[in-house]
């Protein structure tokens, strides 16, 4: 299937903890993201690659570290976890020049 | 930075028509979105304007937009149950891109 998959799909785990959410599309897209959408449901951009590039990086803690090995791939790290880290994220890729950007089905990270 | 605001809520009774509605603060966004979310699970594409246009119907979708009072809306025909989701409007900010949504607005169908 020709998609944007992440894994893993729920992540429970205890507060100052690291943890990994990777991210990878088949689509052949030169461009990746990563938004964060919490429990309010309010949704917004906090990283972005193209062609393996950081092009978007907002204001976001720098215990989050985004990593993409290649164009097909961008993995998400955060170190020291936060219960306000608690959250779904999702991961989306787009063709640079195209409006459209697909997204994967989420990652739900719960910080205990 | 870009404000994108939407009602929290709408209920409609199946077979009636539903307006989603969005104001945004900038401008200078040259597409606006339409995405759908379904219970637990991702966003997908609706539909979407181009900033010159005014209107843009797709089958049972018609998006409205109103450039001068920076506001847009999604019109949804015949509201069916399956169409019972959150609705977020979005902009796309700067030359990078990315994608600025709205507060989101919860649609419930009444059968």
């Amino acid at each position: 299937d020709t998609a944007v998959s992440q894994t893993p799909k729920y992540l429970v785990t205890q507060m100052g903890n690291d943890k990994s959410i990777k991210c990878e599309q088949n689509l052949g897209h030169d461009t990746m993201y990563w938004y964060k959408q919490d429990s309010k449901k309010f949704l917004k951009i906090m990283f972005s690659y193209n062609n393996k590039e950081l092009i978007i990086n907002e204001t976001v803690p720098n215990r989050f570290s985004p990593k993409s090995p290649d164009k097909a791939h961008l993995n998400l790290h955060i170190n020291s976890l936060e219960l306000g880290d608690s959250a779904v994220y999702f991961c989306a890729s787009s063709q640079t020049g195209d409006n459209e950007q697909f997204f994967g089905p989420g990652t739900r990270l719960t910080v205990l | 930075g870009e404000d994108v605001e939407q009602s929290l809520f709408l209920s409609v009774r199946e077979g009636d028509s539903s307006v989603i509605n969005c104001t945004y603060t900038d401008s200078s966004s040259t597409y606006l979105y339409w995405y759908k979310q379904e219970p637990g699970a991702g966003l997908q594409l609706l539909t979407y304007i181009f900033s010159n246009m005014d209107m843009k119907q797709d089958q049972r979708l018609t998006v409205l937009l109103n450039k001068k009072d920076k506001h847009l809306s999604l019109r949804i025909a015949d509201t069916q149950t399956g169409d019972s989701a959150i609705y977020f409007c979005a902009l796309t900010g700067g030359a990078t891109n990315k994608l600025i949504f709205g507060t989101g607005t919860l649609l419930a169908v009444q059968p």
